[in-house]
């Protein structure tokens, strides 16, 4: 079954302390996102990547790290999280390599909290 | 950080009665304009991607209509269903391979 999945699906943390959430998908698509929701905000991109070893910063990248490694993992590293980083957290793949002409698949969600 | 905008924010309806919601992007460097249908405690779902100024889409009794020149896509649902329930993404692909969402417009079909 075609899928982007996600882990933990939920966490509750503390503060400064190291967390990765990881994303992997099954489609061999080549571009992946980051986003996180937050009440009244709506999708927020933190990080994409259209390729192995090619990744950038979306509208709000700060306390956050990415790394593409291999085609279809795409952990989301918080090293230091801080309480304004609890969020629900999304990763989403599409086949293109302009992602942004191609329908994105999301995976179920990581509920986050920072104590 | 683009604005992109919908409205309404939420919307009830009855059921069999027909809808729309608005979307508004920046009209300058337009590459895709995406809508995504998103039910609570699941992940968003793709409707249609469009990409031409004039482009119609439509999925069963869904439709959506697209005007890059002037920054706007309207998402329609005839005779809607209590299923048709969720909140309406729309998303604007202005290059550099970003993607911005809007708020969303959160329908209610009420039996």
């Amino acid at each position: 079954e075609a899928q982007v999945t996600q882990n933990p699906r939920y966490l509750i943390t503390v503060t400064g302390k190291k967390l990765t959430v990881t994303c992997s998908q099954n489609m061999n698509h080549e571009y992946m996102s980051w986003y996180r929701q937050d009440p009244g905000l709506g999708l927020r991109q933190i990080y994409y990547s259209m390729n192995v070893e090619v990744t950038d910063k979306g509208d709000v990248p700060e306390g956050y790290k990415v790394s593409r490694k291999e085609k279809r993992n795409f952990p989301l590293i918080l090293e230091s999280p801080s309480p304004n980083q609890t969020s629900l957290y999304f990763c989403a793949s599409s086949l293109s390599l302009a992602g942004n002409q191609e329908t994105q698949y999301f995976g179920p969600g990581t509920r986050l909290l920072v104590l | 950080i683009l604005n992109v905008e919908q409205s309404p924010q939420s919307l009830h309806v009855q059921e069999g009665d027909s809808t729309n919601f608005t979307c508004s992007f920046p009209s300058s460097n337009f590459y895709a304009l995406h809508w995504y249908r998103w039910e609570t405690a699941k992940s968003p779902e793709a409707l249609f991607v469009m990409t031409l100024n004039g482009d119609e889409k439509k999925k069963g009794r869904i439709s959506a209509t697209l005007n890059t020149k002037e920054g706007y896509s309207y998402l329609y649902i005839k005779g809607s269903q209590p299923e048709d329930s969720a909140t309406y993404l729309c998303a604007f692909s202005g290059g550099y391979q970003k993607v911005t969402f809007g708020i969303g417009t959160k329908l209610q079909v009420i039996p």
